[in-house]
């Protein structure tokens, strides 16, 4: 199993360009979220889902948007850069949500916008 | 809602001593309580978790970790640091009922040879 996988794993955009974080997961996992990670901020919450076709909003879901059309992949969009952005994207799966299970995280992607 | 408050946001423990990083959380339902580990320039790392039952949890790389209901906090130890457990630790909350998991700041850890 590859685990969680993220690209691509490093991007730079100028403010205002619209991209997509890609996250893919091979493990079957219900439960898939988007974290950034900023210095003294720890990790937020930005969208998550509970399965196929059924997102939500988390902490910090402003200026992203996802989709779920699959099990395995979990795109963040970023619709126009803004440099309050740049942050180190972090994307986790669990196999159902519940709490006793275990979150497996990918590398991440480190995000400039500028 | 659900918070995580971890005390020190760097920590700095010679080879060979204890390690102790501070979590305390806020919840209104039981929690499920989780210490995660992230080396530099990677994703994070399960170290331990509480779900139900004994309240002193074991993780890996020797980490032990005690749910205290009471004092609403979950403390992370370990009696002798090693150099290799320099990183940046956070401690996490989830309840079924929010159905997301909650983040602390983090802390990071340096061992001095």
């Amino acid at each position: 199993n590859a685990g969680v996988t993220q690209t691509p794993k490093f991007q730079v955009l100028k403010t205002g360009q619209s991209m997509t974080l890609q996250c893919a997961q091979d493990m079957n996992h219900e439960y898939m979220s988007w974290y950034r990670q900023d210095p003294g901020m720890g990790l937020r919450l930005i969208h998550y889902s509970v399965g196929a076709g059924i997102t939500d909003q988390g902490e910090v879901p402003n200026g992203y948007n996802v989709s779920r059309s699959t099990t395995e992949d979990f795109p963040l969009r970023l619709l126009s850069a803004a440099p309050s952005q740049t942050s180190v994207y972090f994307c986790a799966s669990t196999s159902s949500g519940r709490g006793t299970d275990t979150q497996y995280f990918g590398p991440g992607t480190r995000l400039t916008v500028l | 809602a659900q918070s995580v408050t971890q005390l020190g946001s760097h920590v700095s423990v010679s080879e060979g001593a204890l390690v102790l990083l501070r979590c305390n959380y806020s919840s209104s339902v039981p929690p499920y309580l989780f210490w995660y580990v992230q080396y530099p320039n990677q994703g994070l790392q399960l170290l331990l978790k509480y779900t139900t039952g004994a309240t002193l949890v074991k993780g890996i790389n020797g980490f032990e970790a005690e749910f205290k209901k009471s004092e609403t906090s979950f403390h992370l130890t370990k009696p002798s640091a090693h150099m290799s457990d320099a990183a940046e630790y956070f401690c996490a909350v989830f309840t079924n009922t929010g159905n997301q998991f909650y983040f602390g700041t983090g802390t990071s850890l340096t061992v001095i040879p």
